[in-house]
């Protein structure tokens, strides 16, 4: 099967950069997604990365290593409205399924 | 707004009740799915359909009934739900897997439903 790893919970200070990790095992891995979704609203699309190395996204930049099956996300120059849920989430496995971590749950303090 | 929307975006119901849910696409995608999201646990995948047909079923108790009429709609049929079925139901979209990020899964913003 697999498994998902992350944070339940970050704090950090507008205008700071954050770093959010997962760590995942899976088989057969075809990419790994990261999620925005305030509360109440649809999970958003940020980035994708299947193969090692930085994704960089204007403020926000996804890493993975495939070796240590390990992914983050960083968001530079922090703002309130990036307050949010952070879900990483993992394709692979049998059927080539994705699969979502439980999230990290954000929160920006002025 | 990701061009997937949802309907109704709240509801209440009763054990005894039949409702639906609607999803609708407007992105041009033939894959679509039902997610389940209950409070700090990842989101689980219910069913898939590519091009119409169902090509997957996470073992989901039968009170839940899935139907896709084309590529741009979904429907989650619901009857006799129990209290801890209530959640936030999300639809998706892609295209069919062909190969890396070929299908990245838009969302819709959910329905939450609460089971009395």
């Amino acid at each position: 099967g697999q498994n998902i790893d992350q944070p339940t919970e970050m704090t950090a200070t507008e205008g700071a950069i954050v770093q959010i990790n997962c760590t995942y095992q899976t088989s057969g891995f075809n990419g790994l997604f990261w999620y925005q979704q305030h509360a109440g609203e649809a999970p958003t699309f940020l980035s994708y990365n299947v193969l090692d190395g930085l994704e960089e996204k204007g403020r926000f930049s996804s890493f993975l290593s495939r070796s240590k099956g390990y992914s983050y996300l960083l968001l530079k120059e922090l703002q309130m409205k990036d307050s949010a849920s952070y879900l990483c989430a993992v394709r692979g496995g049998y059927g080539n399924k994705l699969v979502f971590g439980a999230g990290t749950i954000l929160r920006v303090k002025s | 707004e990701t061009g997937v929307t949802q309907t109704p975006r709240h509801l209440v119901m009763g054990m005894t009740n039949k409702k639906s849910l609607k999803c609708e696409q407007h992105l041009g995608h033939n894959a679509m799915y039902w997610y389940k999201q209950s409070a700090k646990k990842p989101l689980e995948l219910m069913f898939v359909y590519n091009f119409k047909e169902q090509t997957e079923n996470n073992s989901v108790p039968s009170r839940f009934s899935p139907e896709c009429p084309n590529s741009s709609h979904l429907f989650l049929h619901l009857h006799t739900l129990q209290p801890e079925d209530s959640a936030l139901y999300l639809c998706a979209s892609s295209h069919p897997f062909e190969g890396p990020s070929t299908d990245t899964q838009y969302f819709g913003p959910g329905t939450r439903l609460t089971v009395l």
